[in-house]
């Protein structure tokens, strides 16, 4: 298996734009994360889905963010219009109910100008 | 609610030493799992070992080891013959025993090594 992937790696855009994060979770997997880490707030749960299902979006920040999971081998989070205090890196992880530990992506380190 | 603390944010080790990273977690449930991840410079987030919480014996990856204090609720890794591979940020998470359940992360501890 490939892992978890995460596109784009490097995402450079202006205050105001929308960005679109990308994740395709392990095959097989039911449970999906989005997590952002940023040095002063460490690692952060956004969202997360169980069965394309949304459990816990208590972590999105406002409502400038949304996530979805049309299925179960593709998962967005949108920003929407990006601040630059929305620079960090966001990671995508994934796992599978019964076995309960996390396969991170690579990650997308998201810079706003 | 979940908590997680490490309470050291760095730690050193000289090479080939042996280092401790503590871990203590809150919760009022009985079934639950414990997990280290390390994060390199690559930022690259690795499991690194687990513990479910109704085994009594202490997990065992090579080497790295835990030291499972249920009653004490407490989680720490031990790494013996540390390698210059092994600086980075260790992360210690809880999970609960559901899929429902979010993994909950510490705020980490920075490991460097010392050649």
């Amino acid at each position: 298996d490939a892992g978890v992937i995460q596109s784009p790696r490097h995402e450079v855009t202006e205050m105001g734009q929308e960005v679109t994060l990308r994740c395709k979770p392990i095959s097989g997997h039911n449970s999906l994360f989005w997590y952002r880490q940023t040095m002063m707030r460490g690692l952060e749960l956004l969202i997360y889905f169980n069965n394309n299902v949304p459990i816990d979006d208590s972590g999105m920040p406002e409502d400038r963010f949304s996530a979805k999971m049309p299925n179960a081998s593709f998962s967005t989070l949108k920003i929407q219009p990006s601040e630059p205090r929305d620079s960090a890196v966001y990671f995508c992880a994934s796992s599978f109910g019964g076995y309960n530990e996390q396969f991170f992506g690579p990650g997308t380190r998201l810079t706003v100008l | 609610a979940q908590t997680v603390t490490q309470s050291q944010p760095e730690m050193s080790v000289q090479e080939a030493e042996t280092v401790t990273l503590s871990c203590t977690y809150d919760t009022s449930e009985s079934d639950y799992y414990l997990f280290w991840y390390k994060q390199p410079p690559s930022r690259q987030m690795i499991l690194v070992i687990r513990q479910e919480a109704y085994k009594q014996q202490n997990a065992t990856e090579n080497r790295f080891s835990v030291n499972f204090q249920k009653a004490a609720k407490s989680f720490s890794l031990k790494i013996s013959d540390s390698q210059l591979g092994d600086a980075a940020m260790y992360f210690c998470a809880y999970r609960g025993e559901t899929s429902y359940d979010k993994v909950i992360f510490g705020p980490g501890t920075s490991l460097s090594v010392i050649p």
